[in-house]
């Protein structure tokens, strides 16, 4: 059954600082990969996603992430964090399928610092 | 286009009470999702629907839950006698096809 990891329960980053969330997946075909990003009592906005084609995908608010086979990796990063950027962070997998389920990893919370 | 919109955001219920959520997708969205997220957990898939069809339900959807979505518009979430177990966010996301999914805020559920 597909899972994702996300190692960093909490991360803190200074405000302009860059930033890596890590997510580490197990699945056993070509993965369809996403991050979500939450704020505190709202629901999930979707950030990228990384269907095939080119492993540097561009999502919005200024992240990116990069897919690694090699690793099952696709970290988030960002080159400078705003402090309107802290929030919880969700790594997700899709499960292929009529549904088009997600399964997605426990959240990595980001705390930034003026 | 509105968003999906969830009510209420909030409810505190007594254990053994019955509780319903609402769902309204947005309009032209014919997938419906329900998912569950307790503290410090990602989401976890609950059903699908696709128009008012219920396509899919999680082992983690108990006799106790029954969702709807009659005429293929908003959907309902009823779960019948509260546990303190069923404390938790319940989301509801909407999709036009595959993964384009829209969340709503959610309802935050509190039995005491």
């Amino acid at each position: 059954a597909q899972s994702v990891t996300q190692p960093d329960i909490h991360i803190t980053v200074s405000e302009g600082a860059s930033l890596e969330l890590r997510c580490n997946y197990s699945y056993g075909a070509t993965p369809y990969l996403f991050w979500y990003v939450q704020s505190p009592g709202q629901g999930l906005q979707l950030l990228l996603k990384y269907f095939s084609g080119d492993t540097l995908v561009q999502g919005i608010k200024g992240f990116e992430a990069e897919f690694k086979r090699s690793q099952s990796s696709f970290n988030l990063r960002k080159p400078s964090v705003h402090w309107s950027d802290a929030a919880e962070y969700f790594c997700a997998v899709g499960v292929t399928g009529t549904a088009s389920k997600l399964t997605f990893g426990t959240g990595t919370r980001l705390q930034v610092t003026l | 286009d509105t968003g999906v919109s969830q009510d209420p955001r909030h409810k505190i219920t007594k254990r053994g009470q019955n509780v319903t959520f609402r769902c309204d997708p947005i309009s032209e969205h014919n997938r419906l999702y329900w998912y569950r997220q307790t503290l410090g957990q990602g989401p976890e898939f609950l059903t699908y629907f696709q128009n008012e069809a219920q396509l899919e339900k999680s082992r983690l959807l108990s006799d106790r839950f029954s969702a709807e979505r009659p005429k293929g518009s908003f959907s309902t979430l009823e779960i019948q006698r509260t546990e303190q177990g069923d404390s938790a966010m319940y989301l509801c996301a909407s999709s036009l096809a595959g993964y384009g999914y829209t969340f709503g805020s959610g309802t935050r559920l509190t039995v005491v």
